[in-house]
């Protein structure tokens, strides 16, 4: 069965170091997310992706962060400045619109700012 | 604005049924849906339901709307150890691609 994959499974960093998460969607999904969850709290919603531009992002999606396909099968996360409040796990998603809403999870990246 | 609740925790006894609640202020959702996380995995998509319905049966799993009340169920018959994990509900609103998630309920099961 098709997943999302995400890389790495744990990154760790300095306060200040630019970090990018990767992610492989499923491969005939048109619409890429990414989420995060700060330890104890809720899965919350940065950005979704379609045809190359971003399609809506959350108050969380500061200039800090951008997404970027690179080619046809990567989907990146970049954070720019990382603060120690960046530090959570973020996960992918992606999904095919026309099956209706269907979004699939890869299993996360931990990411830790000290 | 759209938010999700649900209890944190949940104990059953292997072999019952478990039923995992939620409840939401948004009546504009669209689909409502049910997530599984197990520990170190990624989020498991596990059913959803077209929010004009009232019921969705997959299996061992039943999905239960209230709209009235706002007030989602997920019901797993015969619950088995491997069903130990954490229960999130989350919900799309009409018009956006976000999921909007709860606090997640931890189901533990009891031998």
């Amino acid at each position: 069965e098709p997943e999302v994959t995400q890389t790495p499974s744990h990154q760790v960093t300095q306060m200040g170091q630019e970090v990018i998460l990767r992610c492989v969607p499923i491969s005939n999904h048109l619409y890429f997310y990414w989420y995060r969850q700060i330890l104890g709290q809720k899965v919350e919603f940065l950005v979704s992706f379609y045809n190359n531009e971003i399609s809506e992002k959350s108050e969380i999606f500061d200039d800090q962060f951008s997404v970027e396909r690179p080619d046809g099968s990567n989907f990146t996360l970049k954070i720019r400045s990382t603060k120690l409040e960046d530090s959570a796990m973020y996960f992918c998603a992606s999904s095919e619109l026309t099956s209706g809403y269907e979004q699939y999870f890869g299993p996360g990246t931990r990411l830790t700012v000290t | 604005g759209e938010d999700v609740e649900q209890s944190l925790f949940l104990s059953v006894r292997e072999g019952d049924s478990s039923v995992i609640n939620c409840t939401y202020t948004d009546s504009s959702s669209t689909y409502l849906y049910w997530y599984k996380q197990e520990p170190g995995a990624g989020l498991q998509l596990l059913t959803y339901i077209f929010s004009n319905m009232d019921m969705k049966q997959d299996q061992r799993l039943t999905v239960l709307l209230n709209k009235k009340d706002k007030h989602l169920s997920l019901r797993i018959a015969d619950t088995q150890t491997g069903d130990s994990a954490i229960y999130f509900c989350a919900e799309i609103l009409f018009g956006n691609e976000k999921l909007t998630f709860g606090t997640g309920t931890r189901l533990t099961i009891i031998p």
